[in-house]
């Protein structure tokens, strides 16, 4: 049973213009998602992350919200780049009194072309 | 800055032998966590450590096993590999573990890429 899914398994968006990412999850109980970029042949490599505590998350390009009673969360990128290309996953964790493993989405390939 | 170290970074074994992959975590983070990722799937929890000890436990098969050392380093060990077992595998790193602290990033290394043939 799938607990994080990212139901589109692939983007492509023009340069310049906004990608959105979108990821919903099915336990209640998930406290802290993250976002991670994964290049082939190279680890997930961390984005930005929000606590179940906030709607939204900033950090220059990227942009996560979290919209708790639709358990769902999504990842704004804008502008795009074409170094913004790859697969990212969404992941998320019981961060208060949980194991803090992470449960990840099956990932999403962002194409964004020149 | 310092990242998560992971050797080797590919490993081909026959079935039935046995492979030690190694995580460095990055400096002063004191949680290690192992993760499996298959071909074109997403990455699964296997095991983690916090100060050395086991903290928590995924869908890591019997003939599976992992340490942390007193360094903070860690060690999986697969012995009796199957066809199966051949996938990427990460190794994370975070501050603060099960501590309740709360919301600790993990930081992922490069992965072993390990073939079973």
């Amino acid at each position: 049973d799938q607990q994080v899914k990212q139901n589109s398994p692939s983007l492509s968006v023009q340069e310049g213009r906004i990608s959105i990412l979108n990821c919903d999850y099915t336990n209640s109980m998930f406290d802290y998602f993250l976002w991670y970029k994964k290049y082939p042949a190279e680890g997930p490599t961390f984005l930005i992350s929000i606590s179940s505590i906030k709607d939204k998350n900033e950090d220059g390009r990227f942009t996560v919200f979290l919209n708790k009673s639709a358990k769902h969360l999504s990842l704004h990128i804008v502008p795009s780049q074409p170094g913004d290309s790859a697969v990212y996953f969404c992941a998320a964790s019981l961060a208060w009194g949980g194991s803090e493993k992470l449960v990840f989405g099956k990932g999403m390939k962002l194409t964004v072309n020149p | 800055a310092a990242g998560v170290i992971q050797s080797p970074r590919h490993l081909i074994k026959e079935k039935r032998e046995t492979a030690t992959l190694k995580c460095y975590p990055i400096p002063r983070h004191d949680t290690v966590y192992w993760y499996q990722q298959g071909p074109g799937q997403d990455p699964q929890f296997l095991i983690s450590f916090y100060e050395k000890m086991q903290s928590d436990k995924g869908s890591i098969p019997d003939r599976f096993s992992a340490q942390q050392f007193s360094d903070y380093h860690s060690e999986l060990n697969m012995s009796s590999l199957e066809l199966g077992d051949s996938a990427l595998y990460f190794c994370a790193s975070s501050l603060g573990g099960t501590s309740g602290s709360g919301g600790e990033t993990q930081y992922f290394g490069p992965g072993t890429r390990l073939l079973v043939l």
